[in-house]
């Protein structure tokens, strides 16, 4: 798995925009860009993936650097429901997941 | 979203006895599930793959007679924490990943205490 690495906190205002940035920058070609939120005490959330152009879906917007070295997750209104830890994941080719420690986004009213 | 059931939800056991956790993937075939316990305050870390009739792979430091996992069917894996102590209180939570999606869609996890 290529290593990532994101903030371990963020804050964010009800109703803005919440950019969560994630580096990976030994990822490799083939190497897709996952986002997982843990909200508390529930098991990780699918957001969104992709490899190397910008995804959308009704969760979030995905941005992803020409040179695949980084990445952001747009959550274009946040609101107090998107509170969760943020993780950017690199799986490798046997799919495994492996979690770091991922970003705790707060949103306040 | 494909959905991703576990049962039970919690479960409270004595100190050496095993305990079994269901994990379904209920509108999709799962070939290939996987296993992760989560201690307060810290991340998911993943202790096993295992894929429909085959036998699972454990992560390094994960005692596989200890966790014994069976996924016998593509809608079905079992994880039993057999003689169970205190220190194997966890939220235990299992993932599915089928041919049809790249990506794996998680139970809501099950939370063992070992008294």
């Amino acid at each position: 798995d290529a290593k990532t690495t994101q903030p371990p906190s963020m804050d964010c205002a009800e109703g803005r925009a919440a950019n969560l940035p994630c580096n990976h920058s030994t990822i490799s070609g083939n190497e897709y860009v996952y986002w997982y939120r843990q909200i508390h005490s529930q098991g990780p959330q699918y957001i969104i993936h992709g490899l190397k152009n910008n995804e959308t879906n009704e969760m979030a917007s995905l941005i992803i650097t020409e040179d695949r070295k980084s990445s952001t997750l747009i959550l274009p209104h946040a609101t107090l429901r998107d509170t969760a830890v943020y993780y950017c994941i690199a799986p490798n080719q046997g799919g495994k997941l492996i979690f770091g420690q991922g970003t705790e986004l707060s949103v306040k009213p | 979203g494909a959905v991703v059931s576990q049962h039970p939800s919690w479960v409270i056991c004595k100190s050496g006895t095993s305990v079994k956790i269901e994990c379904r993937s209920l509108d999709f075939q799962a070939t290939t599930m996987f296993w992760y316990r989560q201690f307060p305050k810290q991340s998911l870390m993943l202790m096993a793959t295992s894929n429909e009739g085959s036998k699972a792979t454990y992560e390094q430091g994960v005692e596989k007679d200890k966790f014994l996992i069976n996924h016998a069917s593509l809608t079905l894996s079992t994880l039993t924490v057999t003689s169970a102590h205190p220190e194997d209180s966890s939220f235990y939570i299992c993932s599915a990943k089928g041919s049809v999606y790249n990506e794996q869609f998680f139970g809501p996890g099950t939370r063992l205490t070992v008294l």
